[in-house]
């Protein structure tokens, strides 16, 4: 069975420095992992994914994830927080049920950003 | 492309009153799903769908029916709503070959309220 830890509910930085949004998986084979941001009321946008092809990716406004096989991490970083990344952070790990896949979401991180 | 649409955006309801909440994507994918979103705990899995005629339930199934006549449109039936289905929910679908790297593309959300 597949499942995904986000292991802070909140992280607060202040504009300008790094972000670290850490997340643990537990998977029975070789993962899928996807970064998801969700704004304020809206819906969930695709940050990066982790496809087996380079443990270190890269995604839209300067977020990068990190695939540790032996540490079964997929953290999230960005150099440089900016104010309009405040929002909240989905870690989610591809899983297999009944033959299909179905998408494992961890419980969030919400990221503030501070002026 | 409109993506994933959702109707309606909000939604009051009573307790044992039902509604149908609609989902359509124009992107031709075979995989649809509905979640809810409930504060720290991510998104749950419903329902969801590999195609016209087939659907299968999800984590969290009860009382919640749909049904998948088309390629386009998946809704999700309350049949007899109760306050502990106040959430938010969201439609995803996605293709898939390749299913287990495949981006879900997610709609913007119905906050649905049970009074």
């Amino acid at each position: 069975a597949q499942s995904v830890t986000q292991l802070d509910s909140h992280v607060s930085v202040s504009e300008g420095t790094p972000v670290l949004l850490r997340c643990n998986y537990s998977s029975s084979y070789s993962p899928s992992l996807f970064w998801y941001v969700q704004h304020p009321n809206k819906g969930l946008q695709l940050l990066l994914k982790y496809t087996s092809a380079a443990t270190l990716v890269k995604g839209i406004n300067g977020f990068e994830a990190e695939f540790k096989k032996s540490e079964t991490s997929f953290h999230l970083t960005k150099p440089s927080a900016h104010m309009s990344d405040a929002a909240e952070y989905f870690c989610v790990v591809s899983g297999l049920s009944g033959g299909y896949n179905k998408l494992i979401f961890g419980a969030g991180t919400r990221l503030a950003v501070h002026p | 492309n409109a993506g994933v649409t959702q109707t309606p955006k909000f939604q009051v309801l009573k307790t044992g009153q039902s509604m149908t909440l609609q989902c359509a994507q124009d992107m031709n994918h075979e995989y649809m799903s509905w979640y809810r979103q409930d504060p720290g705990m991510g998104l749950r899995l419903i329902h969801y769908s590999v195609g016209a005629g087939i659907t299968d339930q999800g984590e969290v199934p009860n009382g919640y029916n749909v049904s998948r006549s088309t390629t386009e449109d998946f809704p999700l039936r309350l049949l007899s709503a109760a306050p502990s289905q106040t959430s938010v929910y969201f439609c995803a679908s996605k293709y898939v070959s390749g299913a287990q790297y495949n981006e879900q593309f997610f709609g913007p959300g119905t906050r649905l309220t049970v009074l």
